[in-house]
């Protein structure tokens, strides 16, 4: 069925690394663009990144930018978002997200819990 | 700075109908967004787009008792016939080339 899965997800000390993973199938993931969302414990939705379907374009929240990557492989149908320099305020739930053609989300992954604590 | 305004909460009765808002902030009147809904621990799912002529598109599955409506740089979500599983986070977004932003939040509470 059509479904995103995340993955990579645990628990980091601060200034760590965080590789997550997200998994498609159902649809033909390289028509879409692709997009990393987070949600920190008891807030709201936060926009982190997103990349075109042949990933020549990238755009990240500046509260990421220069430490998260994203990346995308589409033989293998999976996006990935390489995090760097993890902080405290890095911590969340972080879901990955299928675009429709003008830029919203039109389908959610259940998300991955990433915790950054010493 | 585009911004989303949502009220952080909202209640009514199971059975009613309920209007939630996200405004759009000066000056970005014709931007449409999306709405999602966020059920206690659980992923969002998309519920609509909703275009500033209030033209929307549902997602897959989505009861007709979800609608969406507009008004100059308000978007609205209404809901009829209240059932219990409408308690949750709805969130509007919008987007433009390098952006994505989200309104943040509004808890609905079904009495």
């Amino acid at each position: 069925q059509v479904q995103l899965v995340e993955s990579g997800g645990g628990l980091v000390k601060p200034e760590g690394s965080l590789r997550l993973s997200c998994s498609a199938s159902g649809f033909t993931f390289s028509d879409y663009y692709m997009s990393w969302i987070r949600q920190a414990p008891g807030k709201g939705l936060e926009w982190v990144s997103y990349m075109s379907s042949g990933g020549s374009t990238i755009y990240y929240a500046d509260s990421v930018k220069g430490r998260f990557t994203i990346s995308r492989d589409n033989a293998k149908n999976s996006l990935y978002l390489q995090m760097n320099n993890l902080r405290a305020d890095d911590t969340a739930i972080y879901y990955c997200a299928r675009e429709s053609g003008t830029g919203y989300s039109s389908l959610w992954g259940q998300g991955t819990l990433v915790t950054v604590s010493s | 700075q585009l911004v989303l305004t949502q009220s952080p909460s909202a209640s009514a009765s199971l059975g009613a109908s309920v209007k939630l808002t996200c405004t759009l902030s000066s000056g970005r009147s014709s931007y449409a967004i999306a709405w999602h809904q966020q059920q206690p621990e659980k992923g969002p799912r998309f519920l609509m787009k909703l275009n500033s002529d209030g033209s929307h598109i549902k997602g897959d599955g989505i009861p007709d008792r979800f609608s969406g409506s507009s008004s100059g740089a308000e978007r609205y979500l209404t809901i009829s016939s209240l059932q219990s599983e409408d308690e949750a986070d709805y969130y509007c977004q919008t987007w433009g080339t390098g952006f994505r932003v989200f309104g943040g939040g509004t808890k609905l509470t079904v009495l």
